[in-house]
């Protein structure tokens, strides 16, 4: 299995412009997660998705976030208009509740760098 | 609400010294699930080990051990005659509920240097 893939690997953009990061996790996962790690911060939680439904997206900073999860395999999470406190790496990272062994499965991450 | 701590920010040891990483949490529930994760240099979170909240027993993985006791809120990690390819953030996690695929909250994690 390729693992949870994630685009693209690094992003830098001005001010005010729309990013849009993309992630496909493991076949057969049911859970899917977007995380944000900054120094200051650390890794914050942002939406996790169970099926492809929105569970708890309480961690997301503003309306200028964004996530959906059209199908199993596919998730975006989208920033509108970027400023420049949104730089950090974005993970993604999905699971499969079924496994007597469950664990998270990370991507590489989105390091966003917005000027 | 559900929390990890991570007290130690930074920790800095000579290669083969031991070396054991703090983590506590808070949570309400009866259920829960403990994680730790291992952050190298590359940037990827590495998973390490989970335990539910009704297994107790200490566990042991070649140089790493992991002590979690309830009775403290804790789940600390040892890392014996430790190796400079440990260096690393690592990070204490939390999962509430029956089902540890649930909201998952991570500590600001240690970063632990290993010193040649």
């Amino acid at each position: 299995d390729a693992g949870v893939i994630q685009s693209p690997r690094h992003e830098v953009t001005e001010m005010g412009q729309e990013v849009t990061l993309r992630c496909k996790p493991i076949s057969g996962h049911d859970y899917l997660f977007w995380y944000r790690q900054t120094m200051m911060r650390g890794l914050e939680l942002l939406i996790y998705f169970n099926n492809n439904v929105p569970i708890d997206d309480s961690g997301m900073p503003e309306d200028r976030f964004s996530a959906k999860m059209p199908n199993a395999s596919f998730s975006t999470l989208k920033i509108q208009p970027s400023e420049p406190r949104d730089s950090a790496v974005y993970f993604c990272a999905s699971s499969f509740a079924g496994m007597t062994n469950e664990k998270l499965f990370f991507g590489s991450g989105t390091q966003l760098s917005v000027l | 609400a559900q929390k990890v701590t991570q007290a130690q920010t930074e920790i800095s040891v000579v290669e083969k010294e031991d070396v054991t990483l703090d983590c506590v949490y808070e949570t309400r529930d009866t259920t829960y699930y403990l994680f730790w994760y291992k952050q190298p240099p590359s940037g990827e979170l590495v998973f390490l080990i989970r335990r539910n909240s009704f297994d107790e027993q200490n566990e042991i993985s070649g140089r790493y051990s992991w002590n979690f006791q309830k009775s403290t809120s804790s789940f600390n990690f040892t890392i014996t005659a430790s190796q400079v390819v440990d260096s690393a953030v690592y990070f204490c996690a939390l999962s509430e509920g029956s089902s540890s695929a649930s909201k998952i909250i991570f500590g600001s994690g240690t970063r632990l240097s290993i010193r040649p």
